[in-house]
C-alpha cells in the first residue's frame, strides 16, 4: 500500500464550486505539505503543518485553506474554485529533522484538478 | 520566488550516453535534494547532498555541489529509456526552516 494517499485522482468542477483534496499518510511523519504543479513553473508551495497544531502559509496561499485533522490527514480546500486553479496537486509528508536535518520529501501520487 | 534554476530545460539523448542537469540557487542552503517524475505522477527522492559535501554517487548517479557558485549538477551515466522522466533540484534553505524550494525540472528523453 501506498505511505501517502491522495483523493481523489481526478476531479473536474465548475467555477465557484467548493472542492476539498485530501491526503492520508501511514508514514508517521509530523510534517506534511500541500504543492501545486503548472507546466514550466515546478512546484509551489501552498500551505504546511509541522504538527496538528500548526500551519503555515507557503508561497501562494490566496484562495486556498487546509486542516490537519490528524497527524495522518492534511486536507486543502479551494473556497470558490476559478479556472487559474486547474493545476496539479501534491501531498508530500517529512519527518521532523533532527540535527542531520534531511528535508527528504515524500509525495503523494497527485491530484488533477481542472475547473472549468 | 523559486530559487532553484535548471539548466537545460530539456534534454534528449541516446541510450547509453551521459546525461548532465545543472541546478543553481541564490541563498545558503543546508542541503539541496534531486527528484524525479515520471509523468503525471509524484515525485521520487533521488539523492541527497550536503552544503559540506562536495561529491555523492548512489548507483549510476553523481551529484556535485558547488557552494561558492551556488551550484548542483546530477550526473546520470549510462542511461536507459527507463530514465525518461522529468528531475527537480530541491534545496533546503539554512536555518533549517523544514520547506523545501523546487526548481523548474529538467525534463530527459532516452531514446532506445
Amino acid at each position: 500500500d501506498a505511505d501517502v494517499t491522495q483523493t481523489p485522482r481526478n476531479r473536474i468542477t465548475k467555477t465557484g464550486k467548493r472542492i476539498m483534496l485530501e491526503c492520508s499518510q501511514t508514514k508517521g511523519h509530523d510534517r506534511m505539505y500541500w504543492y501545486r504543479q503548472d507546466p514550466g513553473l515546478g512546484l509551489r508551495l501552498i500551505y504546511y503543518s509541522f504538527d496538528v497544531k500548526d500551519i503555515n502559509k507557503g508561497e501562494i496561499s490566496d484562495g486556498y485553506s487546509v486542516s490537519r485533522q490528524a497527524q495522518a490527514k492534511f486536507s486543502l480546500s479551494l473556497e470558490s474554485a476559478i479556472p487559474n486553479q486547474t493545476a496539479l496537486y501534491f501531498c508530500a509528508t517529512s519527518e521532523l529533522a533532527g540535527l542531520t536535518g534531511t528535508d527528504t520529501q515524500y509525495f503523494g501520487p497527485g491530484t488533477r484538478l481542472t475547473v472549468l | 520566488s523559486q530559487q532553484g534554476e535548471e539548466d537545460p530545460q530539456a534534454l534528449s539523448i541516446q541510450e547509453g550516453e551521459n546525461a548532465t542537469m545543472n541546478c543553481s540557487y541564490k541563498t545558503s542552503i543546508n542541503n539541496l535534494q534531486w527528484y524525479r517524475q515520471n509523468s503525471g505522477r509524484g515525485l521520487v527522492h533521488l539523492i541527497l547532498i550536503r552544503s559540506n559535501e562536495r561529491e555523492k554517487h548512489s548507483g549510476r548517479l553523481r551529484v556535485t555541489l558547488d557552494t561558492s557558485k551556488k551550484s548542483s549538477s546530477l550526473l546520470i551515466t549510462a542511461s536507459r529509456a527507463a530514465d525518461t522522466a522529468s528531475y527537480f533540484c530541491a534545496t533546503a534553505p539554512s536555518g533549517n526552516t523544514g520547506k523545501l524550494i523546487f526548481g523548474q525540472g529538467t525534463t530527459l528523453q532516452v531514446k532506445p
